[in-house]
């Protein structure tokens, strides 16, 4: 079946420093839709980014992730870390959109200032 | 204001017991979906509907029931509760089941359930 990997569970970084959260998948379909969703303590888990394009970069609120089939990840970037990204953030496959999401394990983000 | 309203925002139940969630979504969206999210566990998907129509099941148990009355509706049925079940169940929609793009889900505020 799929599955998702984000390697790191717990990420600790100092206010303006840049964020890089890692994320892998498998899937035995060749067009997978790769999401970013961010959830903040005691809210509901929000969209932040998605693609399906192969080495295309996407961009939203500062943060940028680029999909690439050849190595099937699609990391999250951002070039300076704000006190206010500090939350969950969750990679998450859809193989052939049907809202049918798997996700990865979660990386929580501590941003300090 | 909240566009997927999930009732009620906590639960207590007692082992054996029965308990229906309720979501209830306002964004005119075709497709409505089940989350859930435990301690032990990521997000992970349960169900999902297309017009009032189930199209995927992934929870191996019974005891799980989604029910819609209405295409803005779909409630959760949780019989013979087992402390297993203690997480947070998410609703979610999205405009439709299949899309020519990617298909966004929108996530309610979800319903934190402890089973004791």
């Amino acid at each position: 079946g799929d599955s998702v990997t984000q390697t790191e569970g717990l990420v600790t970084l100092t206010e303006g420093l840049p964020v890089m959260l890692n994320c892998t998948y498998q899937t035995i379909y060749s067009n997978p839709f790769l999401f970013w969703y961010v959830q903040h303590l005691n809210e509901s888990p929000r969209l932040l980014l998605k693609s399906f394009t192969d080495n295309k970069r996407t961009e939203h609120q500062g943060f940028h992730a680029t999909l690439h089939k050849s190595s099937s990840s699609f990391h999250l970037q951002k070039s300076s870390a704000q006190l206010s990204d500090s939350a969950l953030y969750y990679c998450a496959l859809d193989n052939t959109n049907t809202g049918k999401l798997t996700f990865g394990d979660g990386t929580v983000l501590t941003v300090k200032p | 204001d909240p566009k997927i309203i999930q009732k009620p925002k906590y639960l207590v139940a007692v082992t054996g017991s029965e308990k229906i969630l309720i979501c209830e979504q306002y964004l005119g969206h075709n497709a409505m979906y089940w989350y859930r999210q435990s301690a032990k566990k990521p997000l992970e998907f349960m169900f999902s509907y297309s017009y009032q129509k189930l199209m995927d099941n992934q929870t191996a148990s019974s005891r799980f029931q989604p029910q819609s009355s209405k295409k803005n509706h779909l409630d959760l049925q949780i019989t013979a509760l087992k402390p297993d079940d203690s997480a947070t169940y998410f609703c979610a929609s999205s405009q439709d089941y299949r899309e020519g793009s990617q298909n966004t889900l929108y996530f309610g505020a979800g319903t934190r359930l402890s089973v004791l």
